[in-house]
């Protein structure tokens, strides 16, 4: 069965780090990029970050740029979100998710929720 | 960045209705256009990829249409199961990737 798992997410105060995992199973990994994709309480979903296969290409949107980094280590099946410099607004569920080749992503986790506040 | 606008932003429909959901794109994504349900404490579920294809899996009563800058959803005869939130989402441009904002789909 083809399935992606998240976890790390927790409460983190404003400034704080968090690094978010999404483990991979039932398809073979390092041929295909991977994203992460946030849907803010009350909100639309929004992507954040994605990753070529091989790690070579990353880009990500401009509200976490700089602040968070993807990234992914093929031997374990396993993709990654270093989170820094936390605020509020990153407040969310993310998700990770398994790209169709530019046309989409067709395999989603159920996601880890991440919450920001003092 | 490449703006997605859907409408409507929410909808009322029942059981056995046609529904129709707009998408446009702020530039010309060729067919670099997806859709998605979702429904609350579930993932999001890709219907539609490349603007027309179905994604394997999913019911034959939706479809999509367009290219360019302007695109469709429809799904004929709604069933119970179709309640959900419907996102389209371009990937045109894969620097920074867009989702609509999003269409809530209702029983009236």
């Amino acid at each position: 069965e083809v399935q992606l798992v998240e976890s790390g997410g927790v409460v983190v105060q404003p400034g704080g780090s968090l690094r978010l995992s999404c483990a991979a199973s039932g398809f073979t990994f390092d041929d295909y990029t991977m994203h992460w994709v946030r849907q803010a309480p009350g909100k639309g979903l929004e992507w954040v970050s994605l990753i070529s296969w091989d790690g070579d290409r990353t880009n990500y949107a401009d509200s976490v740029e700089g602040r968070f980094t993807i990234s992914r280590d093929n031997s374990k099946n396993s993709l990654y979100l270093q989170m820094n410099g936390l605020r509020t607004e990153d407040t969310a569920l993310y998700y990770c998710a398994k790209d169709k080749g530019i046309f989409g992503m067709d395999v989603w986790g159920q996601g880890t929720t991440v919450t920001v506040s003092s | 960045d490449i703006q997605m606008t859907q409408s409507p932003s929410s909808l009322s429909a029942s059981v056995g209705d046609r529904v129709t959901i707009t998408c446009r794109a702020s530039q010309n994504i060729n067919s670099y256009l997806n859709w998605y349900q979702h429904k609350p404490g579930t993932a999001p579920k890709l219907l539609i990829y490349a603007a027309s294809s179905l994604q394997s899996g999913v019911p034959s009563r939706f479809s999509g249409s367009g290219s360019g800058t302007d695109f469709t959803l429809t799904i004929r005869s709604l069933q119970p199961e179709d309640f959900a939130t419907y996102y389209c989402q371009q990937t045109y441009s894969t620097v920074s990737i867009t989702f609509g904002q999003g269409t809530r789909l209702d029983i009236k």
